[in-house]
């Protein structure tokens, strides 16, 4: 699976938009982009996913550029709730030995008041 | 629906204990997994399955033991408890029938061995 680089951590004001960047340069035509976020030693909760095209759903909107070697997670308003280990994951699609998701160290998003 | 459950949420092992940590999801999921999260690091695969009666390696497999004797069940078992276990273990579960479908995880087993 590609590897993927993301900010060790980012500050967002309460009710503004928190925009979350992952570099995934060597990713695949067949490696779909992943999102999962995990709140203070909870387990890890799936965000969002997309191949190639822009994704959106009632927690967020993935944006992945063109030539796919990065993406952004918008959170559109973000609440005290969203503080919380973000992690972005790039993998082949399909089951089995293929579903090792690794997750890396991720980015710390602190929402302040 | 509960979802994935793990049981115990926390455990003291003195070293050379052992123990099985439960895992069970009641979404009928092919596949389960077992991580290991150490403080301040990403998550770590230990083993995974594909169904039951089948199970693989993942990275960090040494020191674990798994069985998959049902569709709902995935225990973990540690023979030999070393302080390096000492971490915390999600189990996670995905259904086999999409491409490209969400993992869901319990909420952890918190694990100490002194």
């Amino acid at each position: 699976d590609a590897k993927t680089t993301q900010p060790p951590s980012m500050d967002c004001a309460e009710g503004r938009a928190a925009n979350l960047p992952c570099n995934h340069s060597t990713i695949s035509g067949n490696e779909y982009v992943y999102w999962y976020r995990q709140i203070h030693s909870q387990g890890p909760q799936y965000i969002i996913h997309g191949l190639k095209n822009n994704e959106t759903n009632e927690m967020a909107s993935l944006i992945i550029t063109e030539d796919r070697k990065s993406s952004t997670l918008i959170l559109p308003h973000a609440t005290l709730r969203d503080t919380a280990v973000y992690y972005c994951i790039v993998r082949v699609g399909g089951g089995g030995s293929n579903y090792k998701l690794t997750f890396g160290k991720g980015t710390l998003l602190t929402v302040n008041p | 629906n509960a979802g994935v459950t793990q049981t115990p949420k926390f455990r003291i092992l003195k070293i050379g204990q052992s123990m099985t940590l439960q895992c069970a999801q009641d979404m009928n999921h092919n596949y389960m997994y077992w991580y290991r999260q150490d403080p301040g690091m990403g998550l770590k695969l230990i083993y995974y399955s594909v169904g039951a009666g089948i199970t693989d390696k993942g990275e960090v497999p040494n020191g674990y033991n798994v069985s998959r004797s049902t569709t709902e069940d995935f225990p973990l078992r540690l023979e030999l408890a070393a302080p390096s276990q000492t971490s915390v273990y999600f189990c996670a579960s995905r259904t086999q029938g999409a491409l490209n479908t969400e993992a869901f995880f319990g909420q952890g087993t918190r694990l100490t061995v002194v």
